[in-house]
């Protein structure tokens, strides 16, 4: 019974590149949260997806980011342009979406490191 | 927005005492939510409360939701060198079907032997 899984766990990536990380929800699950965490802080919360739909992206930069998360496959957080403050750990959530009693279940995190 | 505030930043005890947690707002939450977080791994939950005066426990765990709905507390009772790492307590900012996290800057507990 496969939890959430995120890859990879730890990417590397200088100035200028893009990031791409990846999140597959647990079995049944079709709603999706991204979390980033700074060090020596709790996760704020950045964007919510349903399938093919992001109901919520109040927490995303404006600018050089982007998630998806398609009908087939994982969800995406995408992070063009990378600039050293965009170093971090990256969570998803995965949940069944029942409403304020609704759980949110974490991968493993992403560690973006930004040269 | 809304905010949790825990402190200590850090705690330090011996193994096989007690501990306990608090975690306050500034405004209502309808659901508490304490996660365990190990290093380089994401939150795990361990305890979550719906209802306010609700005492809920989980083994060596217990978690209350304060009356006035602006905070929790975390116990951990007879603590093992496992229950090293950092507790977030957490509330959903619900709005219609969007259950986002409001976390806490977390509490790192360090145990010794």
């Amino acid at each position: 019974n496969a939890g959430v899984m995120q890859n990879p766990r730890h990417l590397v990536r200088r100035r200028g590149q893009e990031a791409r990380l990846r999140c597959s929800p647990m079995k049944g699950h079709s709603h999706v949260y991204w979390y980033r965490q700074l060090p020596e802080e709790g996760l704020k919360f950045m964007v919510y997806l349903q399938k093919e739909n992001i109901i919520d992206e109040s927490g995303m930069p404006k600018e050089r980011f982007s998630a998806e998360f398609p009908k087939e496959g994982p969800s995406i957080l995408r992070i063009q342009q990378v600039v050293r403050g965009d170093s971090a750990a990256y969570f998803c959530a995965s949940s069944l979406g029942r409403g304020e009693a609704d759980t949110q279940y974490f991968g493993p995190g992403t560690r973006l490191t930004v040269l | 927005g809304q905010q949790l505030n825990q402190s200590p930043q850090s705690m330090f005890i011996q193994e096989g005492e007690d501990v306990s947690m608090n975690c306050t707002s500034s405004s209502i939450f309808n659901t508490w939510l304490w996660y365990k977080q190990d290093p380089g791994e994401g939150p795990v939950l361990l305890i979550a409360l719906y209802k306010a005066g609700e005492l809920t426990s989980n083994g060596r765990l217990t978690a209350q939701f304060g009356i006035t709905r602006k905070d929790s507390f975390l116990n951990i009772s007879a603590s093992i060198p496992s229950d090293v790492g950092i507790y977030f307590c957490a509330g959903p900012n619900y709005t219609g079907a969007n259950s986002k996290l409001t976390f806490g800057k977390g509490i790192t507990l360090s145990v010794r032997p």
